[in-house]
């Protein structure tokens, strides 16, 4: 089955630490994009990739980084340039041509990240 | 820039009532407007998307209907049942820019029975 996986589950870091949020997916989608949820909060977008190297910000990508070497990984590293960086990581795709806008947007599972 | 707004923020209704979930955008340069669901401490499951020239789409219970002219979508879910607790969330996709789609903050639904 076709679908997008996010490891792990659950992470917990120190403050001070980097650590990275795995994303994959076996749609075939160009399009990736990370969010961030806070409770009480609506989706807020990290970075988004439309194709293969590369990747733009989003609304509040100050202390995060992503790569996108592959079409089907779009990892998200958090920095400790990042203020406050518990909450929960959701990663999306989609297809990407023109014609192709009003597919559905696919998410994974999503990845709570604690920093302590 | 286009803001989303969802109205309840929470309700809270017995099993087997009829419900209407509300979803407001300012621009209606949209492709279209996706319905999701969120289980607690889950990812986001599509419900339902309407085409900018579409009027409704329906799955089952639900019922999704689009005004792009008002900036308005309404989720209906009829017979309501205790499975169909969960947040739901509305998104916009607009026709310029990088088509990112903007989400609203979702409405919190508990079915008790």
């Amino acid at each position: 089955d076709g679908g997008i996986t996010q490891s792990p589950k659950y992470l917990f870091r120190k403050e001070g630490q980097n650590v990275t949020l795995s994303c994959e997916q076996n749609l075939n989608h160009d399009a990736m994009y990370w969010y961030r949820q806070d409770p009480g909060q609506g989706l807020r977008l990290i970075y988004y990739s439309q194709i293969v190297n590369d990747f733009q910000k989003g609304d509040i990508a100050e202390g995060y980084s992503v790569s996108r070497e592959k079409k089907e990984s779009f990892p998200l590293t958090v920095t400790s340039a990042q203020k406050n960086p518990t909450a929960f990581y959701l990663c999306a795709s989609s297809p990407r041509t023109e014609s192709s806008y009003n597919s559905p947007l696919h998410f994974g599972n999503g990845t709570r990240l604690t920093v302590t | 820039k286009q803001e989303v707004t969802q109205i309840p923020a929470a309700l809270s209704v017995p099993e087997g009532e009829n419900l209407v979930l509300n979803c407001s955008f300012t621009d209606s340069a949209i492709y279209n407007l996706q319905w999701f669901r969120q289980d607690p401490g889950k990812g986001l499951t599509s419900l339902l998307l309407i085409q900018s020239s579409q009027r409704e789409q329906t799955s089952g219970r639900l019922n999704a209907s689009l005004d792009k002219s008002s900036g308005r979508s309404t989720l209906y879910i009829a017979a309501s049942q205790p499975g169909d607790s969960a947040t739901y969330l509305c998104a916009v996709r607009p026709t310029g820019g990088s088509y990112i789609p903007t989400f609203g903050r979702g409405t919190s639904l508990i079915v008790h029975p």
